[in-house]
Parts: structure tokens; C-alpha cells; sequence
């Protein structure tokens, strides 16, 4: 079965220390992979998304995810939190060629809390 | 208004009760999704809608109807609900033809009694 793992609930990290957020899929076929962010009381809000080409892709609000085909991962970073970072992240993949119609259709993690302090 | 809304933000029900969910989208795309997150679970994507087609329906128990009348609006019809359908149900939309992240509104969050 397809399924996206996020092995971590909840990751804590010192304001301005590097933190990653972990992320392995399983997909048949090449994934294009993705990570939101979820504050309190919002919905989710998209930092990157990997299609192809370089491995090492950068998004919003500092953020950076590597992609590792051998290792069938994505792990999100950052080289130095901010309290302002702390929030839910999810991990999402779309399976090459699996979409119905002009849809996108995602497949998400169950979500990692990032917590950063001060 | 930009980007995707959604009404209520907040919603308490009873059983019995009929209620719906509004979902606006303002960025011109031609697909539309609702999506449950309960804690601790992935998100769970429930209906797809592609040009105001359906095109996904994930095995949702008919007490949740959608509708799809224009490519900006969606809803979704509650009724005779269960307190395990207590969650916070989010809208999304996307543009189709590429691979297009989605983007989403702030949620409804639902407690049936």
C-alpha cells in the first residue's frame, strides 16, 4: 500500500539550532513529494514541494527538504529555529500518475509538532 | 477575499440535526477537495472534485453528501451524524493538468453531541 511514515509526533528544538522533521514514503514509481505547515486554528499552509531534478529543494519561510530516492526520504530542515516555527508539519507524496481528472490527489503523514524554544 | 474561505469556523450539532459546510474558493482553480483530520491521523481525503465533477468519493458514509455546484464553491451536507465525525474538516483546491500543490481553507471545526 502506498503510505507516507512521519516516525516522530512531536520533535523539540532550542531556538536557533538546526532542526529536521523526518519524513520516508512508499510509492510505487517516482513520487512527487510535498510538506505543509499547520499553525493553531488554520489550515494548512504549503512550504515546498519536490518534482525533479535537484534533490535538495527550498521553500518558504527559510525552510529546505532533501529528497533521498535510495533511502525513500524527505526530511524537512532548517539551520536555525525560530519560536515562530513552532507549529504541525505534514509530509505529503503524490505517486507519479496517480491523480483522476485534473485532480491532484495527495497522500499525507500523520503530522510531526515541532516545538522550538525560546 | 482571497484564497480559500470556509463557514462556519466553528459548528455544534446534534445527531438529528441537518447542517452544511461552505467551501469558497478565489484563485481560479478547477479541482476541490474535503478532507477530515482527526488527531493523531493522517488526513483523511473524503471527496474530490474535478471540473464539478466528482471524480473521488473514499468509502465516506452517505450521512456526508457533497455538492459541487460551480468550480469556486463546494459544500458539504451533514446529517444524522455520530460523535465520532467530531473533527476539524478542511476544503482544498488545486489546478489540475500539473503537479500543483493545494491549497487550503482554515476548517470547520465539528463536535456532534
Amino acid at each position: 500500500a502506498q503510505s507516507v511514515a512521519q516516525p516522530e509526533d512531536q520533535v523539540n528544538v532550542a531556538e536557533g539550532n538546526p532542526l529536521t522533521v523526518k519524513c520516508t514514503y512508499s510509492v510505487s514509481g517516482n513520487p512527487y513529494l510535498f510538506w505543509y505547515v499547520q499553525y493553531p486554528n488554520r489550515g494548512l499552509q504549503f512550504l515546498l514541494k519536490y518534482i525533479t531534478g535537484d534533490n535538495l529543494v527550498k521553500g518558504s519561510y527559510g525552510f529546505e527538504a532533501e529528497f533521498n530516492k535510495s533511502q525513500t526520504s524527505f526530511h524537512l530542515k532548517k539551520p536555525s529555529a525560530l519560536v515562530s516555527d513552532s507549529a504541525l508539519y505534514f509530509c505529503a507524496v503524490r505517486p507519479q500518475g496517480y491523480y483522476g481528472g485534473a485532480t491532484n490527489k495527495l497522500i499525507f503523514g500523520t503530522g510531526t509538532l515541532l516545538a522550538v524554544q525560546p | 477575499e482571497t484564497g480559500v474561505t470556509q463557514t462556519p469556523r466553528h459548528l455544534v450539532m446534534g445527531m438529528t440535526n441537518k447542517k452544511s459546510l461552505k467551501c469558497e474558493q478565489h484563485l481560479g482553480h478547477n479541482a476541490m477537495y474535503w478532507y477530515k483530520q482527526s488527531a493523531k491521523k493522517p488526513l483523511e481525503l473524503m471527496f474530490v472534485y474535478s471540473l464539478e465533477e466528482r471524480v473521488e468519493n473514499n468509502s465516506v458514509p452517505s450521512r456526508f453528501s457533497p455538492e459541487c455546484p460551480n468550480s469556486s464553491h463546494l459544500f458539504l451536507h451533514l446529517h444524522t451524524l455520530q460523535p465520532e465525525d467530531s473533527a476539524l474538516y478542511l476544503c482544498a483546491s488545486s489546478q489540475g493538468g500539473t503537479v500543483n500543490e493545494q491549497f487550503f481553507g482554515p476548517g470547520t471545526r465539528l463536535t456532534v453531541l
